[in-house]
């Protein structure tokens, strides 16, 4: 089972500012088969980006995805006030096997 | 619009049982792959089951396989979760979602519902 451990735990930031957030993969994801999912509270996640770096139908263009192997990263170029919420990475392919990173809380600081 | 709706959560002693429901609408529920995510209160997600767009492909996670069984409809636009033998550790809200299967890629989760809650207690 590939283990995903997200960094850091929670992310203060205030909005405006850039919000870089990891994930690390216990062994090389294949084919970047890399999700990241946006969670508020009492709702579902949603998806934000998919292999690694494309942006799913309707997310706007300050998001996004890089990384591949092991080390992926989360990027939010300038944060408006609906960004808060918890993010996690998913690793996902043939057959389904799916894990979830433990999250990063992106908090108002 | 496209959507999908969980119902058959509730409270059930450990040892009983519980079937989730999963309607879809919004679109061509039979060409998805469709799913079951999970999520213990204040935990991260946990994928749960998948079963391919006619049936042939099931997989469970290694936490339920042998106590949970996925099904679907595709005449009812219906994606089911039969739950047995539920521990403490089943307690947690259950999404369905729905994915493409892109060659042999079961891909990203791309439509969820809204969940529903599953408590196991005596």
């Amino acid at each position: 089972e590939i283990v995903l451990t997200q960094s850091p735990g929670t992310l203060s930031l205030s909005p405006g500012e850039r919000a870089t957030l990891s994930c690390r993969a216990s062994q090389s994801v294949s084919s970047s088969y890399l999700a990241w999912y946006q969670q508020k509270p009492g709702q579902a996640p949603r998806l934000l980006i998919y292999g690694a770096s494309s942006r799913a139908t309707g997310i706007p263009d300050r998001f996004s995805g890089s990384g591949s192997g092991t080390d992926f990263t989360l990027t939010i170029s300038r944060l408006e006030p609906e960004d808060f919420a918890v993010y996690y990475c998913q690793q996902y392919g043939s057959p389904p096997r799916d894990t979830f990173g433990q999250g990063t809380k992106l908090e108002i600081k | 619009e496209v959507q999908l709706v969980e119902s058959g959560g509730g409270l059930v002693k450990p040892g009983g049982s519980l079937r989730l429901s999963c309607a879809a609408s919004g679109f061509t529920f039979s060409s998805y792959s469709m799913n079951w995510v999970r999520q213990a209160p204040g935990k991260g997600l946990e994928w749960v089951s998948s079963i391919s767009s006619s049936s042939s492909y099931i997989y469970y996670a290694d936490s339920v396989k042998g106590r949970f069984t996925i099904s679907r409809d595709n005449a009812k636009n219906s994606l089911y979760l039969q739950m047995n033998s539920l521990r403490a550790e089943d307690t947690a809200v259950y999404y369905c979602a729905s994915r493409e299967i892109v060659g042999a890629t079961w891909e990203a989760f791309d439509i969820w519902g809204q969940g529903t809650m599953v408590t196991v207690s005596s």
